[in-house]
């Protein structure tokens, strides 16, 4: 099956730093990425979908100035964080949506800021 | 309205037996994807078993089969012969592609602890 990445795995950061994670398609082009969010013991929560070359479409009542996604290439979405907040602290998880219109979801990315 | 809904939050099965997680859903959609993964303590979602709104049949996927009742808009994951490594956290989720909205929508979750 296809194959997605997200980088770093784990990240720890003070709080006021902002915090870039990768999400890569390794062998399919993906048009679309979708970023969500999980807090402990929770569902996975939608942030915002991610389109190649334009903009990003966000979820009511993510902030789009304090997440940050760029989809520059047809492999490759990031998701910044700026100025993290310990309330940030949780689970980043990104799909890939492949022209078949299936989904493949990354690892993960446990964020925790101090 | 909730669009999915998990109503067992936490499940426990004896090795080697049958188990059903329950999930339904709500859709004005006639066509709409149902999803099952299951989400190890390593926080990977696996993908399990898929069924679409106009398929015929019930999914099956091995050991993993999907009751889908579409009339009562429930999608419940049987597991046959439950093994240690099925203890983990089960969503069920659901994509309606008519509305535009590609991602999935999940449910809040199963845990399910297989005991020996």
């Amino acid at each position: 099956g296809a194959v997605v990445s997200q980088h770093p795995s784990r990240v720890i950061c003070k709080s006021g730093t902002s915090v870039k994670i990768e999400c890569r398609s390794l062998d399919f082009q993906a048009t679309t990425m979708f970023w969500y969010r999980q807090f402990p013991k929770q569902s996975l929560m939608l942030m915002a979908t991610s389109n190649e070359g334009s903009k990003a479409t966000y979820e009511q009542g993510v902030e789009k100035d304090k997440f940050l996604i760029n989809h520059a290439s047809l492999t490759l979405s990031t998701l910044t964080v700026t100025s993290a907040h310990p309330e940030d602290s949780s689970f980043y998880i990104c799909s890939a949506r492949t022209r078949e219109d299936t989904q493949y979801f990354g690892p993960g990315t446990r964020l925790t800021v101090l | 309205a909730q669009k999915i809904t998990q109503t067992q939050p936490g499940m426990f099965v004896q090795e080697k037996e049958a188990v059903t997680l329950d999930c339904t859903y709500d859709t004005s959609d006639p066509s709409y994807g149902l999803f099952w993964y299951k989400q190890p303590s390593s926080g990977e979602m696996i993908f399990l078993i898929y069924q679409g709104s106009y398929d015929q049949q019930n999914a099956t996927e091995g050991r993993y089969s999907l009751n889908f009742q579409k009339a009562r808009k429930s999608a419940n994951l049987v597991i046959s012969a439950s093994q240690l490594g099925d203890s983990a956290m089960y969503f069920c989720a659901m994509r309606e592609p008519n509305t535009g909205r590609r991602a999935l929508t999940f449910g809040s979750g199963t845990r399910l602890q297989v005991q020996p």
